[in-house]
């Protein structure tokens, strides 16, 4: 069966620190990948997403990046962290070139920027 | 460009009442997706179901019922005699057909509350 991992669980970081979000998914291959934000109070935004190696659409611009260095990896980062970019990360995936399925949510990242 | 709407962003109703969840959206699509998922206190979101554009048959499952109308845009979440467990945030989501890319398109969500 196919699971997704995602760590750490929570993250509390100062101001202009680096960020690194890691997550990973097995038993499947060739997925498509996904990393949502959702802030306080407010519904998932999408962020990036990824149809394969190297292969990163991004939704809004802002402080963050993203990368997938290997198929069923997908990490998320940032250079400087900013106040705002504290919320609850969550990474998903789906099967490619499937139009009849869903995505599938890791456990998700708390983060908090202080 | 897709758009999702939650209107309701806090319900809460006595343990045992029936509470119906609405989710309006927009796509320019004929072919889309539309899915109902459940985020609980622990922060996972986890699926309920997915819908797709040319099946407007009302699904029912166990105490969850969901109706689609095209007519009206809109696939409504009912819960019937509700539970204290069922206490979480439901999002409501979009995803239109382009192959090889299902983006999910997200409602801001209800935060449903079940009072025992």
């Amino acid at each position: 069966s196919q699971t997704i991992h995602q760590w750490p669980a929570t993250l509390v970081q100062p101001v202009g620190s680096p960020l690194s979000l890691e997550c990973t998914v097995e038993g499947t291959s060739n997925p498509n990948l996904y990393w949502y934000r959702q802030a306080a109070g407010r519904g998932l935004q999408l962020l990036f997403y990824s149809v394969g190696i190297g292969q990163i659409s991004s939704e809004v611009p802002q402080n963050l990046s993203a990368s997938r260095p290997q198929d069923r990896q997908f990490i998320l980062s940032s250079k400087k962290l900013l106040l705002s970019d504290s919320g609850f990360y969550l990474c998903a995936w789906s099967a490619r070139d499937r139009w009849d399925t869903e995505a599938f949510f890791g456990q998700g990242t708390r983060l908090t920027v202080v | 460009a897709q758009k999702v709407t939650q209107a309701q962003t806090e319900i809460s109703v006595v343990e045992k009442e029936d509470v119906t969840l609405d989710c309006v959206y927009e796509t320019r699509d004929t072919t889309y997706y539309l899915f109902w998922y459940k985020q609980p206190p622990s922060g996972e979101l986890v699926f309920l179901i997915r819908r797709n554009s040319f099946d407007e048959q009302n699904e029912i499952s166990g105490r969850y019922s969901w109706n689609f109308q095209k007519s009206t845009s809109s696939f409504n979440f009912t819960i019937t005699a509700s539970q204290v467990v069922d206490s979480a945030v439901y999002f409501c989501a979009l995803s239109e057909a382009n192959f090889g890319n299902e983006k999910l398109t997200f409602g801001t969500g209800t935060r449903l509350t079940i009072i025992p």
